[in-house]
């Protein structure tokens, strides 16, 4: 079945720090590709999404790029804010299921 | 863009008692939709779909006589949480699709039984 192997965390940076999550899939055909973040006691907000390889997502200044030969989607950015402090799940979804496989989440703790 | 809500956001029931969730979809038809039950500090477990006018989905494990999942309409589903117990504690999400790739989540609830 489809699974998901994401980075464990917690990872805890310094403001400006750069930020790597570590994602890879394995999944039946070429699903599409999402990271969904989480503050607390709140509901999952898609951050950016990528639907086929080599696709680059992007927002506030996340990256992910959709990478087939090594079944991968890590998130990246340049340089966090402590506003960045949550919880981040790596998400495949294939097509024909219609059902996104969550990661185990990362919990991601920015200091000032 | 798609909105979708949940409610509560918040309750505290006895044990042995029911509660509902609601999960609408604002501004889009919603032909699917999911219930989530989040543990702390852990990923999210897929409980259910739910297909307007037809029966849900359970995910094994799941028992369908203790989480009645109802999609009435193009815009609503409900999980009702019956004979609650303590165990039953958790933060359920519910996620409202509108086409293969739009996937919107609601805020969440998260249910205590005392």
């Amino acid at each position: 079945g489809d699974s998901v192997t994401q980075m464990e965390g917690p990872v805890t940076l310094s403001e400006e720090a750069f930020l790597t999550i570590n994602c890879t899939y394995t999944a039946t055909g070429y699903p599409s590709l999402f990271w969904y973040v989480q503050y607390p006691g709140e509901g999952l907000q898609l951050l950016l999404k990528a639907t086929k390889a080599d696709d680059k997502g992007s927002n506030k200044g996340f990256e992910a790029t959709y990478r087939k030969e090594t079944t991968s989607f890590h998130l990246e950015k340049g340089s966090v804010q402590v506003s960045d402090s949550a919880v981040y799940f790596c998400a495949p979804l294939v097509r024909a299921a219609r059902q996104l496989t969550f990661g185990s989440g990362t919990q991601l703790t920015v200091l000032p | 863009g798609a909105v979708v809500s949940q409610h509560p956001s918040r309750v505290i029931c006895k044990s042995g008692t029911s509660v509902k969730i609601e999960c609408r979809s604002l501004d889009f038809q919603a032909t699917t939709m999911f219930w989530y039950r989040q543990f702390p500090k852990q990923s999210l477990m897929l409980m259910a779909t739910s297909n307007e006018g037809s029966k849900a989905t359970y995910e094994q494990g799941v028992e369908k006589d203790k989480f009645l999942i109802n999609h009435a309409s193009l815009t609503l589903s409900t999980l009702t949480v019956t004979s609650a117990h303590p165990e039953d504690s958790s933060f359920y999400i519910c996620s409202a699709s509108r086409s293969a790739l739009g996937y919107t989540f609601g805020s969440g609830t998260r249910l205590t039984v005392v």
